[in-house]
């Protein structure tokens, strides 16, 4: 079955340079989630999208951005860099389903490394 | 607002002994349970989950876990263990839509020959 997909799976940037991050959510999923895991951390989410629309927020930084296109793929954005982002993230997704109920699936991850 | 404790940062196990990895949650609304494994350097897979009815879910790799709700818990059991299944293993609670996933800190179960 297809699965979430996440480019690049690895980036290396310099503090104060900015990052993309690209997934690519499972077919006909409509819903897309954004983590961010540090070394030996849980996940802590990010931001969701749906429909094309922001659903939800959590605890990201104005210096991040993100969104959803048209064909239900979405971008992280990152300017900035500081050594402090340097972490996995992941990205979710899910479909709308009956009586609300939801199943996120995760995609491997980016792992951004900030020097 | 939700919150999930997993009770346990690390579990040493020895091969084909049983184990129980710990999870409460406190929600004010109905919730939704989970348990994903993460293996190292990989990305999240889903386990089980608990939506509805039964209280008692099977997962993949002979995992399985009971929803309580009067004691707010989702504990993982595996009868039997293998070397494989040497992971980190974080439950997760939703209140569902398109809420977000609150996760554990994670319980690192260690399996030794």
């Amino acid at each position: 079955a297809a699965g979430v997909i996440q480019s690049p799976r690895h980036l290396i940037k310099e503090k104060r340079e900015t990052a993309t991050l690209k997934c690519y959510p499972i077919p006909r999923h409509d819903t897309v989630y954004w983590y961010q895991q540090g070394p030996g951390q849980d996940p802590q989410f990010l931001i969701s999208f749906y429909e094309k629309m922001q659903s939800d927020k959590g605890s990201i930084p104005d210096r991040f951005s993100a969104q959803q296109f048209s064909d239900y793929h979405s971008e992280l954005n990152m300017s900035s860099l500081e050594l402090g982002d340097s972490a996995l993230y992941f990205c979710a997704s899910s479909s709308y389903g009956r009586d609300y109920q939801e199943t996120q699936y995760f995609g491997p991850g980016t792992r951004l490394l900030v020097l | 607002a939700q919150s999930v404790t997993q009770l346990d940062s690390q579990v040493p196990v020895f091969e084909e002994a049983p184990v129980e990895l710990r999870c409460n949650y406190s929600s004010s609304v109905s919730v939704y349970l989970f348990w994903y494994v993460q293996y190292p350097n990989q990305g999240l897979q889903l386990l089980l989950k608990y939506l509805s009815g039964s209280t008692l879910v099977k997962g993949i790799n002979g995992f399985e876990a009971e929803f309580n709700k009067s004691q707010t818990s989702f504990h993982l059991r595996k009868p039997s263990v293998h070397i494989s299944d040497t992971a980190e293993y974080f439950c997760a609670v939703t209140s569902g839509g398109y809420n977000k996933l609150i996760f554990g800190a994670g319980t690192r179960l260690a399996v030794h020959p």
